[in-house]
């Protein structure tokens, strides 16, 4: 079945520990993403890449990192987390270069850093 | 750059009723592709409905269709005969056909079913 796979589902954290929420796809897809979710705010793109070992920016990228190193994986990683990135995370990929049929998503992890 | 409007913080219908969903969007480009998605409870994200730009004819996937006015810059989702399952919060999408980067996406709008 394709698919993108998060994990972990649901997150309680504390602040300033350090930690990674894993992302993978089975679909061979060159562009990967990740989102965060907030009430009244829709979703913002916090970072994105193209290919392997190609990751840029998106609207908020501060307090995140992101690397890709294979193509199927996408990791998003919080060196320090601050309550202020209590969100509800999305990654989601797409194919590049063909008729445009939106991203596929995984099921979202639920970050709480208190 | 691209924003999406969804002024619509939340809606309701009646079971078998129909009910429209607005979105509007701003842009400079010519050529790009316009979604909605549904996010139900679950909070899966599930691609409901796709619209190119250049295509006149207004998308439709059963019981979704959108209305499309492309010089308004207006694209809204109608739902008919309502469904129960159809509750969920409703985001519109843009997506430059050129710019893969991102989608960007409204605030949402979330919709109630009444049995």
């Amino acid at each position: 079945e394709a698919q993108v796979t998060q994990n972990p589902r649901y997150l309680i954290t504390v602040t300033g520990k350090k930690l990674t929420v894993t992302c993978s796809q089975n679909m061979n897809h060159e562009y990967m993403s990740w989102y965060r979710q907030d009430p009244g705010l829709g979703l913002r793109q916090i970072y994105y890449s193209m290919n392997v070992e190609v990751t840029d920016k998106g609207d908020v990228p501060e307090g995140y990192k992101v690397s890709r190193k294979e193509k199927r994986n996408f990791p998003l990683i919080l060196e320090s987390p601050s309550p202020n990135q209590t969100s509800l995370y999305f990654c989601a990929s797409g194919e590049i270069g063909t008729a445009d049929y939106g991203y596929t998503f995984g099921s979202g992890t639920r970050l709480t850093v208190v | 750059a691209q924003t999406v409007t969804q002024s619509q913080p939340e809606m309701s219908v009646q079971e078998a009723e129909t009910v429209t969903l607005s979105c509007t969007y701003d842009t400079s480009e010519s050529d790009y592709y316009l979604f909605w998605y549904k996010q139900p409870p679950s909070r899966q994200m599930i691609l409901v409905i796709r619209q190119e730009a250049y295509k006149q004819q207004n998308a439709t996937e059963n019981r979704f269709s959108v209305n499309f006015q492309k010089a308004a810059k207006s694209f809204s989702l109608k739902i008919s005969d309502s469904q129960l399952g159809d509750a969920a919060m409703y985001f519109c999408a843009y997506r430059s056909k050129w710019g893969y980067q991102k989608v960007t996406f409204g605030i949402g709008t979330k919709l109630q079913v009444i049995p």
